[in-house]
């Protein structure tokens, strides 16, 4: 268990309301992230955090905005929700590499929490 | 913009027999993840490949790295029920961001 929670697990709403999504972690890494999964696209990434109030765009980050004022939560807002970011959320973390241990290089194993079903009516 | 392929996007095994999965990615990188997801689950890492020629195994299933040929396999070997899931391949782009393939819908029937 990576010791990441997303909330809500499942929401409805209506088309130009504003919904905020919560991730938390219990691991205190610095790397955070967002991503929306619909069908035939994997995971597309929408933010990213890299620390407290460091945060980046995605490539898909039209629509949403995020925030991490502390280490171990980082919000999802859409600030007026659409039909077309009805999907499925999921929030990530990657703990810090083995980097330089015995060569290994830096990586980037992400660990994804248990997902958010978003839909907009 | 790194670009993740995977194929092919449905496949249906027949138990018992041998099935290889493709990951063919746009530029260059020598960091390559796994995961699996079952209906309706999360994603869950699966093998780490971090370098060429890198190999790992677990259980009926092998996954490899060509770095020079952008490519990653995933090998089943013997199929059995409990491997129908959905596969995705992310390939790391070395600025702590990965890029996902589509994902590969694998079904097991007797």
């Amino acid at each position: 268990d990576a010791g990441i929670t997303q909330s809500p697990r499942h929401k409805v709403t209506e088309t130009g309301t504003p919904v905020t999504l919560r991730c938390h972690q219990t691991e205190n890494h610095r790397y955070m992230y967002w991503y929306r999964q619909d069908p035939g696209h994997g995971l597309r990434l929408i933010h990213y955090s890299y620390g407290v109030k460091d945060t980046d765009k995605g490539e898909v980050s039209d629509g949403y905005s995020v925030s991490r004022s502390k280490t171990e939560d980082f919000l999802l807002t859409l600030e007026s929700a659409t039909s077309s970011q009805t999907s499925v959320y999921f929030c990530a973390i990657s703990p810090p590499s083995l980097a330089g241990a015995q060569g290994t290089p830096h990586y980037n194993e992400q660990f994804f929490g248990p997902g958010t079903r978003l839909t907009v009516l | 913009e790194l670009k993740v392929e995977q194929n092919p996007l449905f496949l249906s095994m027949q138990e018992g027999k041998n099935y290889t999965i493709y990951c063919n990615y746009s530029t260059t990188s020598d960091r390559l993840y796994w995961y699996r997801q079952d209906p309706g689950k999360s994603l869950e890492s699966l093998f780490v490949l971090l370098s060429n020629g890198a190999v790992k195994q677990e259980g009926r299933l092998m996954a490899s790295l060509d770095t020079k040929a952008r490519l990653s396999t995933l090998h089943i070997t013997a199929a059995v029920h409990d491997l129908s899931a959905t596969y995705f391949c992310a390939v790391d782009s070395n600025d702590y961001k990965l890029s996902f393939g589509a994902g590969t819908t694998v079904t097991v029937r007797a």
